[in-house]
């Protein structure tokens, strides 16, 4: 089982959709969460920090349950421009460098 | 200017081969890192350096090295390329004041052993 496991998609919506991913996480120790965009043959950006209280960021929302480990991002209103693999980013934090990209949820908005 | 640069963009080379991936970025970061992307695997961590001549294994670092000679480069060698490691190759800087930071990628090498 992979640490940081996502569904791969894809996601196709329409425009103006509502979308969201989710995104589960395997170790408890796990410290810290992000959800980083990359856009196709593209390097990967980071789109966000996830907390524990939630946190927007215009179109944009992200979740964190620590009780049943896992991460989300809602987009609302979906644009063209979304279109994209969106990754799942958790830092375990303890003892070093411990870092896990999930394999990504690519979305296709269409018009 | 891009503030990661990764050269080369591109490279097709045969098994056996050695091969230096050259990382340069002039975001003044401490901590750099390499990665390697297949599909449906995610980025995959090969080494990281927090400060010159500092290195770290990463989670596949087999087959692999690096060498950190100054802040602003970090470069990723395949001693004997062989086919398996074809890939895409990235490398990122962070700087250094927190637990975790934003990672900052390059644009990526596109390596193919034949």
């Amino acid at each position: 089982r992979k640490e940081v496991e996502q569904d791969p998609g894809p996601f196709n919506v329409p425009e103006g959709a509502t979308v969201a991913f989710n995104c589960t996480y395997s170790n408890s120790a796990s410290q810290s969460f992000f959800w980083y965009r990359q856009d196709c043959r593209k390097e990967p950006k980071l789109l966000m920090s996830v907390y524990s209280s939630g946190n927007e960021d215009g179109r944009f929302t992200a979740q964190l349950n620590r009780a049943s480990q896992y991460i989300s991002l809602l987009i609302r209103d979906s644009k063209l421009s979304d279109s994209a693999t969106y990754l799942c980013v958790v830092n375990r934090g303890t003892g070093g460098f411990k870092t896990i990209f999930g394999a990504g949820t690519r979305l296709f908005v269409k018009a | 200017d891009a503030d990661v640069t990764q050269t080369p963009r591109n490279r097709i080379t045969k098994t056996g081969k050695r091969i230096m991936l050259e990382c340069s970025q002039t975001k003044g970061h401490d901590r750099m890192y390499w990665y390697r992307q297949d599909p449906g695997l995610g980025l995959r961590l090969i080494y990281y350096s927090f400060d010159v001549k500092d290195i770290n294994k990463g989670e596949i670092s087999d087959g692999y090295s690096v060498s950190r000679q100054a802040q602003a480069k970090f470069s990723l060698s395949l001693e004997s390329a062989i086919p398996n490691q074809t890939a895409l190759y990235f490398c990122a800087t962070s700087d250094a004041s927190g637990n975790y930071n934003e990672q900052f990628f390059g644009p990526g090498t596109r390596l193919t052993v034949l």
